[in-house]
């Protein structure tokens, strides 16, 4: 079945700092990429996204490009905050079942210090 | 703005008893899910629906069933609740039947403990 592997965390991180959380995924299908944010207290929200191979999701400063030879979307930032410190998800959705059924990663936890 | 309300955010039961979880949007999206999040093991589907009264079990549907008697109301029901369902429970919803790259909206969650 479909699944999504990210890294695991925490990730600890300077303000300013290069951020890049890893994930690959394994689909049947053609699926949609996403990157989902949960911040303290919070449900998830949706922080970008891709529908097709070379597709460039972009949002608030991060990043993550739909490669589909690699099957990897790999979020990036180029100077991460202290307001960034949150737990990312790496999810997809495969259409070839007919319905929007997103698979999510375990989750990367964040955490920028001043 | 867009909401997706669970009705509580901290839940304690005892082992045994039946347990309603609510959550109600207000975007008049045709499908709504619920989730269960763990330390570890991410999010992992429990129910969705895609219709008034039409439900699909997810990946862990066992100890659980679920009502859509309206569209903007999805229920939650541990029929006999055990210490093993303590977690995170967080509703969603998403417009379109087929619609796979529409995003989907989260509630805040429910903490619920089972002692």
């Amino acid at each position: 079945g479909d699944s999504v592997t990210q890294m695991e965390g925490p990730v600890t991180l300077s303000e300013e700092a290069f951020l890049t959380i890893n994930c690959t995924y394994t689909a049947t299908g053609y699926p949609s990429l996403f990157w989902y944010v949960q911040y303290p207290g919070e449900g998830l929200q949706l922080l970008l996204k891709a529908t097709k191979a070379d597709d460039k999701g972009s949002n608030k400063g991060f990043e993550a490009t739909y490669r589909k030879e690699t099957t990897s979307f790999h979020l990036e930032k180029g100077s991460v905050q202290v307001s960034d410190s949150a737990v990312y998800f790496c999810a997809l959705s495969d259409r070839g079942t007919g319905f929007q059924k997103l698979v999510f990663g375990t989750g990367t936890r964040l955490l920028v210090s001043p | 703005d867009v909401k997706v309300t669970q009705s509580s955010r901290y839940l304690v039961k005892r082992t045994g008893e039946k347990v309603f979880l609510e959550c109600v949007q207000d975007m008049d999206h045709e499908n709504m899910f619920w989730y269960r999040q763990d330390p570890g093991l991410g999010l992992r589907l429990i129910y969705f629906s895609y219709d008034v009264k039409m439900k699909e079990k997810g990946d862990i549907p066992e100890g659980y069933s679920v009502s859509r008697e309206k569209k903007e109301r999805f229920s939650l029901i541990l029929e006999s609740a055990s210490t093993n369902q303590t977690s995170m429970y967080l509703c969603a919803s998403s417009s379109g039947g087929a619609g796979w790259d529409t995003e989907a909206f989260f509630g805040q969650g429910t903490r619920l403990t089972v002692v």
